[in-house]
C-alpha cells in the first residue's frame, strides 16, 4: 500500500499571502489529521477530518482551516501568513472508526514565510 | 500547560546497550499511548503503542512500559543500534479520539558505535 503523500514538499511564501497544502491518505483510510511542528517543538494538533467533517480542532487561530473531499484527500489552508507560521506541516491518516487506530504520517510540507 | 512531557531532550548510549526514553503525562483521560521515531526531513514513523488496559507491550527490540498510577511511560530499546539514532516522540490520546494526539517535545537519541 502506498503511504501518506503530501504536496508540495517545500514552499516559500511571504507575509500576508495564503497557502494551500494537500494530503492524500493511505488508501482506505478515512481520517486525516494535521499537525504543525516548529523548531525544537513537538507536534501541535491542528484539526482532524473524518468523512468530510471536522471532528476535532486544536488551539489555532481561524486563519488555519481545512477540508476533506469525498475521496478522503484533505487540504489545509493558511491565510494572511505570518513569520511564525514557518513550520513543518504534517498530515496523518488512520483507518476505521476504532478509536485506537494508529496514525500514519506523511513526509510533511516545509513552509517558510519570509 | 504541557500535558505530555519528555524531560530529557537528548540521550546518548553505546551500541549494544539499552536505551530508555521516558515520558510523563498529566491528563488522566489519556488511555492510548504511542511512540514515534523521526528522522530529519521525514514524517514520524510509528514504533509501538500501548493501551491503558496493559502495562507492557513488546515488539522485537522495542518494549513500552506504562505506569498508570505514576502517569509515566517508557520506551526500552534493547540492544541499541546506530540506526536507532533519531528523535523519539511520545504521544497520547483518548481511546475514542486517536485522531487528536498530544505529543511531547521529543528526545534525540544518539547511539554511538
Amino acid at each position: 500500500k502506498a503511504g501518506v503523500t503530501q504536496t508540495p514538499r517545500y514552499l516559500i511564501k511571504t507575509r500576508g499571502q495564503q497557502v494551500t497544502l494537500s494530503c492524500s491518505p493511505i488508501s482506505g483510510h478515512r481520517s486525516v489529521s494535521w499537525y504543525q511542528q516548529t523548531p525544537g517543538q513537538g507536534l501541535q494538533f491542528l484539526f482532524e477530518y473524518f468523512s468530510e467533517t471536522q471532528r476535532n480542532k486544536g488551539n489555532f487561530p481561524g486563519r488555519f482551516s481545512g477540508r476533506q473531499f469525498s475521496n478522503s484527500r484533505s487540504e489545509m489552508n493558511v491565510s494572511t501568513l505570518e513569520l511564525g507560521d514557518s513550520a513543518l506541516y504534517l498530515c496523518a491518516s488512520r483507518g476505521a472508526l476504532a478509536g485506537t487506530d494508529t496514525q500514519y504520517f506523511g513526509p510533511g510540507t516545509r513552509l517558510t514565510v519570509l | 500547560d504541557q500535558q505530555v512531557k519528555q524531560n530529557s531532550p537528548s540521550l546518548s548510549v553505546q551500541e549494544g546497550r539499552i536505551s530508555i526514553l521516558n515520558c510523563d503525562y498529566t491528563n488522566s483521560m489519556f488511555d492510548y499511548f504511542l511512540w514515534y521515531k523521526k528522522y530529519p526531513a521525514e514524517g514520524p514513523t510509528f514504533l509501538i503503542s500501548i493501551s491503558s488496559i496493559k502495562d507492557k507491550n513488546e515488539d522485537g527490540r522495542f518494549t513500552v512500559f506504562l505506569n498508570k498510577s505514576a502517569k509515566h511511560l517508557s520506551l526500552h530499546i534493547v540492544p541499541s543500534q546506530p540506526g536507532d539514532s533519531a528523535v523519539y516522540f511520545c504521544a497520547a490520546s483518548g481511546r475514542t479520539n486517536a485522531g487528536k494526539s498530544t505529543f511531547g517535545d521529543g528526545t534525540t537519541l544518539t547511539v554511538k558505535p
